[in-house]
C-alpha cells in the first residue's frame, strides 16, 4: 500500500523556521519526481515547489523562492521541505505529493501536515 | 489568483450531467502539457479523477471523463450522484515543469 505521512507542522511565530518531512512507503521513491502542494484554509490548491528524482533540480513558486528549500533523501525514502522567513500568508496544509513519470499526474498524496504562522 | 481558470461552482441534479471547464495559456496547457484532474471531498486529501487529459486511474468510474482542446481542458460528469459533491481541481504544468493548478470548482449535487 502505498503511504506518504508528513510531518512538522504547527504553530510558528512570524519570521520563524520549520522543517517538514514526508515519509514514502509502498512505491519506489527513488523513481519518482516529488512536490510539495499547500492549501491555505478554506481555500484551493497551490503549488509550491518540485524535486526530480535524484534530487539534482528544484523549482519554487515565486511566493516562496528564496525562503524555503526542497530536498530528499532517497535512502531514507524521505522528502522534505524547509521553511525560513515564514509569513502569515504561509499558513496553510501542506501536502506532499508523489508525480508519475509517465503521465505528470500527482498520482500520490499525503493527508498534509497543518503550517499555522501567527503570533 | 490562479494560473488556471475554473468557475467557482457548479451544480446539477442527481442523475443530470455537469462540466467544469479549465482555461489556461500557450505557456502551460496551451503549450502541450497534459492537464490532470483531482476530486477533494471535504476535509481529505485530493485524489486523482483524470489523468494525461483523458484517462481515468483504476478504480475511478466512468461517469468521469476528460477532454482538451488548445488552451482549455473540461471534466465532465455524467450520471450525478450525491457522493460526487466535492472540490474539483484541474492541474497542469509551465515551461519550467512548476505546477499550476485552477482555483477549483465546488460540486453541488441539487
Amino acid at each position: 500500500e502505498v503511504q506518504l505521512v508528513e510531518s512538522g507542522g504547527g504553530l510558528v511565530q512570524p519570521g520563524g523556521s520549520l522543517r517538514l518531512s514526508c515519509a514514502a512507503s509502498g512505491f519506489t521513491f527513488s523513481r519518482y519526481w516529488m512536490h510539495w502542494v499547500r492549501q491555505a484554509p478554506g481555500k484551493g490548491l497551490v503549488w509550491v515547489s518540485r524535486i526530480n528524482s535524484d534530487g539534482s533540480s528544484t523549482r519554487y513558486a515565486d511566493s516562496v523562492k528564496g525562503r524555503f528549500t526542497i530536498s530528499r533523501d532517497n535512502a531514507k525514502n524521505t522528502l522534505y521541505l524547509q521553511m525560513n522567513s515564514l509569513r502569515a500568508e504561509d499558513t496553510a496544509v501542506y501536502y506532499c505529493a508523489g508525480v508519475s513519470y509517465s503521465s505528470g499526474s500527482f498520482d500520490y498524496w499525503g493527508q498534509g501536515t497543518l503550517v499555522t504562522v501567527s503570533s | 489568483q490562479s494560473v488556471l481558470t475554473q468557475p467557482p461552482s457548479v451544480s446539477g441534479a442527481p442523475g443530470q450531467r455537469v462540466t467544469i471547464s479549465c482555461t489556461g495559456s500557450s505557456s502551460n496547457i496551451g503549450a502541450g502539457y497534459d492537464v490532470h484532474w483531482y476530486q477533494q471531498l471535504p476535509g481529505t486529501a485530493p485524489k486523482l479523477l483524470i489523468y494525461g487529459n483523458s484517462n481515468r486511474p483504476s478504480g475511478v468510474p466512468d461517469r468521469f471523463s476528460g477532454s482538451k482542446s488548445g488552451t482549455s481542458a473540461s471534466l465532465a460528469i455524467t450520471g450525478l450522484q450525491a457522493e460526487d459533491e466535492a472540490d474539483y481541481y484541474c492541474q497542469s504544468y509551465d515551461s519550467s515543469l512548476r505546477g499550476v493548478f485552477g482555483g477549483g470548482t465546488k460540486l453541488t449535487v441539487l
